[in-house]
């Protein structure tokens, strides 16, 4: 069965930093491109970042872009999201998602998310 | 870029009934990538169609899919009790790469 459980989400000061993890199971993460996803709450899905399957290809959103780094562990079956200079507006329920085997894909399984608010 | 236009925002209807769900993209969407989600309360997204028109394991059969270059629809031939959920168009062929339409509320009459 596929898993994706994430963590490390919570209270973080505006301008303070955060990571997110995402550990896998249940199929072969070293295969697949993956993906972080967050919704503000009440709101829609945006798309924040995606990485290939061997971690030498990344995309951010340009919300995003330069402030968080998406990265990838295949022996730990472990996705990153290390989130720095934090603002109010990426308060967001983040979610890890399984891509396809090529960038050009659905996102099959996602985890169950993981809440982080930026308030001081 | 890509702009993912959703409708209506809330729809409305009954058990038993028929929904018609629409995606309308600013630019043709390449290859027919794009795939629909279904989310309720508390709860991560499920894939339900990719491709414009295929289910994802598991998914019954009322759940279907059509369209193709702007336009696509989500079909439910006949809702049941836990059907009523938000539902959200993807695409993930164009740049920016896998963006999102803004949701469609599916509630019960």
């Amino acid at each position: 069965e596929v898993q994706l459980v994430e963590s490390g989400g919570g209270l973080v000061q505006p301008g303070g930093s955060l990571r997110l993890s995402c550990e896998a199971s249940g199929f072969s993460f070293s295969s697949y491109w993956m993906h972080w996803v967050r919704q503000v709450p009440g709101k829609g899905l945006v798309w924040v970042s995606r990485i290939n399957s061997d971690g030498s290809s990344t995309s951010y959103a340009d919300s995003v872009k330069g402030r968080f780094t998406i990265s990838r562990d295949n022996a730990k079956n472990t996705l990153y999201l290390q989130m720095n200079s934090l603002r109010a507006e990426d308060t967001a329920v983040y979610y890890c998602a399984r891509g396809g085997q090529q960038l050009a894909s659905d996102f099959d399984y996602w985890g169950q998310g993981t809440l982080v608010t930026v308030s001081s | 870029e890509i702009v993912l236009t959703q409708s209506p925002g809330t729809l409305s209807l009954s058990p038993g009934e028929r929904a018609t769900l629409s995606c309308r993209a600013s630019q043709s969407v390449r290859s027919s990538y794009l795939a629909w989600y279904q989310q309720k309360p508390g709860q991560a997204p499920r894939l339900l169609i990719y491709g414009a028109s295929s289910r994802a394991t598991g998914i019954p059969d009322r759940f279907s899919g059509s369209g193709s270059g702007t336009d696509f629809t989500l079909t439910i031939s006949r809702l049941e009790p836990e059907d009523f959920a938000v539902y959200y168009c993807q695409q993930y062929g164009n740049s920016p790469l896998y963006s999102f339409g803004q949701g469609t509320k599916l509630e019960i009459k």
